[in-house]
């Protein structure tokens, strides 16, 4: 099993740009998210699915757009990108919601 | 928002010591969760503890809940310069709740 992976590893975008950070994990769970990780700001919740056409947003969810048309992928929108945007980005997913979640090796964005 | 709180933020020890890490939250919780990271890296899980359990153990892990003063601890045994990473705590709420996670420790580990 490969797990969780994400792609790209590293993205470097201009102001307004836009772009898909992809997410798939192989292990048939039906929760999956989204965090962004900044300096002193642990882990905020972005956007979450509880499985495949079902999501609901988190804690910071503005100026990001998702979609659940399959078990395995949970693709992050950014519509029109924004300096406070630059981040490391994770994704994780967990058998069912509350349980043990397994992270991808995240996504280092940012946008100038 | 952060619904655990880790303390301290930050330690440092000698290879060898004990490490004490804190979590405090503020609701009722289902369980709650240890995760480390490794710099750079995404978080891998360590333990669950479950609200009607008050301690449990994994190797060199020991993990205690206080569900009467909203309060977890993590005690990494016999530390390891390879044990130094940032360790979170993240509650679970239950129901369709999400996972809240915490701001972190940092542990430093010298050889």
């Amino acid at each position: 099993n490969a797990g969780v992976t994400q792609t790209p590893k590293f993205q470097v975008l201009k102001t307004g740009q836009s772009m898909t950070l992809q997410c798939a994990q192989d292990m048939n769970h039906e929760y999956m998210s989204w965090y962004r990780q900044d300096p002193g700001m642990g882990l905020r919740l972005i956007h979450y699915s509880v499985g495949a056409g079902i999501t609901d947003q988190g804690e910071v969810p503005n100026g990001y757009n998702v979609s659940r048309s399959t078990t395995e992928d949970f693709p992050l929108r950014l519509l029109s990108a924004a300096p406070s945007q630059t981040s490391v980005y994770f994704c994780a997913s967990s058998l069912t919601v509350g349980h043990e979640q397994f992270f991808g090796p995240g996504t280092r964005l940012t946008v100038l | 928002s952060q619904q655990g709180e880790e303390d301290p933020q930050a330690l440092s020890i000698q290879e060898g010591e004990n490490a004490t890490m804190n979590c405090s939250y503020k609701t009722s919780i289902n369980n709650l969760q240890w995760y480390r990271q490794n710099s750079g890296r995404g978080l891998v899980h360590l333990i669950l503890i479950r609200s009607n359990e008050r301690e449990k153990h994994s190797g060199r892990l020991r993990v205690t809940l206080d569900t009467s003063k909203k309060s977890s601890s993590l005690l990494i045994t016999a530390s390891r310069a390879a044990d130094t990473a940032s360790y979170f705590c993240a509650t679970d709420a239950g129901g369709y709740s999400t996972l809240t996670f915490g701001k972190g420790t940092m542990l430093l580990v010298s050889p």
